[in-house]
């Protein structure tokens, strides 16, 4: 069965700071692996996705992520942090192997909070 | 704004009630899907129907049910409510089956049961 794990619940960095948000994923077939942000009273938003296709994968808002197999990570990045991105941050993985469905498996997602 | 619709906003009700949570997709979608956000549970994958059909289920209780209209509208019944129930309920679209085609999410319902 495919899982995702995300650690720490809760990550602080200052303004302009590296941001590293970590997952980690169990699948049994090469899945497809995705990050959403969620703000304040909102839905979830699509950063990323890996479908694999290049391993480093480019998103919105300046967001990247690095899929990993030997490691089964896809850790998120962004080089500078800025006070919009404190949000609700969640990984997911999905796969070809699932039945031919939508169906997401999130993480339980990790809070980034930006100090000035 | 996503482009897919959710009513009602906030709902509040007691246990053992029924309700229904309605969802619009984004134009042309086919696919729609159920998602429940709750602090114990986390995001759970409710159910997913394209084109009018089951396509998928998961941890979804025996006391919920859902359905997708030919207009592509789907709505999602609970009964028999428990204070365990309330959360928040999130509606995505997506114009396709599979999960390689971006889902895009309503800004939920947010239910309490009293």
């Amino acid at each position: 069965a495919q899982s995702v794990t995300q650690l720490g619940s809760h990550v602080s960095v200052s303004e302009g700071a590296l941001v590293l948000l970590r997952c980690n994923y169990s699948s049994s077939v090469p899945p497809y692996l995705f990050w959403y942000v969620q703000y304040p009273n909102q839905g979830l938003q699509l950063l990323l996705k890996y479908t694999s296709a290049a391993t480093l994968v480019k998103g919105i808002n300046g967001f990247e992520a690095e899929f990993k197999k030997s490691e089964t990570s896809f850790h998120l990045t962004k080089p500078s942090a800025h006070m919009s991105d404190a949000a609700e941050y969640f990984c997911a993985v999905s796969g070809p192997g699932s039945s031919n469905t939508g169906k997401l498996i999130f993480g339980q997602g990790t809070t980034l909070q930006v100090k000035p | 704004d996503s482009g897919v619709t959710q009513t009602p906003k906030h709902l509040i009700t007691a246990t053992g009630q029924r309700v229904t949570l309605r969802c619009s997709p984004r134009s042309g979608d086919l696919s729609v899907y159920w998602y429940q956000q709750s602090l114990d549970q986390g995001l759970q994958f409710l159910i997913q129907y394209y084109n009018g059909e089951e396509r998928a289920k998961g941890n979804i209780l025996e006391r919920f049910s859902a359905q997708q209209f030919p207009d592509l509208h789907s709505e999602l019944n609970l009964s028999s409510l428990e204070l365990g129930d309330s959360a928040l309920y999130f509606c995505a679209s997506s114009d396709g089956i599979t999960s390689y085609n971006e889902q895009f999410f309503g800004p939920g319902t947010r239910l309490t049961v009293l």
